[in-house]
């Protein structure tokens, strides 16, 4: 069964600190990986999407890379902010499902002032 | 808008009744998606539409639910004969293609919170 898994479930953290959210899935054979943040009562934002055949993306403070090989992919957030505070979601569009997405379960982020 | 749009944006309903929900993609997007969001479950693919054909179902829970879209636009999720079990938020999602396209970054609507009495 092709899965996705999130570590930690919740992080709290001080403002400014630097912090790496990871994500784990069981199949290698993907054809990308994408990060959302959900914030309460809220729909999905995209963050970034990280093709198979790249290693990483950026986006401002925001820094995804993927290795296929062991099922890995990490969102590093640079100097957090209260702002950041939100749940994280990996989905992985896995080679053998088609066009959906399987999600983890997510990483619930606090960011304290 | 130049986002998803979803609505309404909360239903409440009884058990038993059929409610309909709907979804309005970006415009251009040829794919696009429904999932459900639930406590416990987390989220979950329901069905894939291409244009107005649905070759991916294989997430509907039962066959009360149903889907159609219309135009290559517009979709409209039913569920009949609802039941408690149903409450979620059902979450849309479209992308510029689809199975055939390996970049296919999909974009959500803010959701469209389903609670059953």
């Amino acid at each position: 069964k092709q899965e996705v898994t999130q570590i930690p479930a919740a992080l709290s953290v001080p403002e400014g600190e630097n912090l790496v959210l990871n994500c784990s899935f069981t199949d290698s054979a993907i054809y990308n990986l994408q990060w959302f943040r959900q914030d309460p009562g809220k729909g999905l934002t995209s963050l970034l999407l990280i093709q198979s055949s790249q290693r990483e993306q950026t986006s401002g403070r925001l820094n995804a890379s993927l290795d296929k090989s062991s099922g890995r992919s990490t969102l590093y957030i640079a100097a957090s902010q209260p702002g950041d505070s939100a749940t994280y979601l990996c989905a992985v569009r896995f080679g053998t499902s088609g066009s959906r997405l399987t999600f983890g379960e997510g990483t619930q982020l606090t960011v304290n002032p | 808008g130049a986002g998803v749009s979803q609505s309404p944006s909360n239903k409440v309903t009884e058990k038993g009744k059929d409610v309909e929900l709907r979804c309005d993609p970006i415009s251009g997007h040829t794919a696009l998606y429904w999932y459900r969001q639930s406590l416990g479950q987390g989220l979950e693919f329901l069905i894939y539409f291409q244009g107005n054909s649905a070759p991916d179902k294989s997430g509907l829970p039962s066959d009360r639910f149903s889907a159609e879209r219309t135009g290559g636009s517009v979709s409209t999720l039913t569920i009949q004969r609802t039941q408690q079990e149903d409450s979620a938020v059902y979450l849309c999602a479209s992308s510029l293609g689809g199975a055939g396209f390996s970049y296919n970054e999909q974009f959500f609507g803010p959701g469209t919170r389903l609670t059953v009495l």
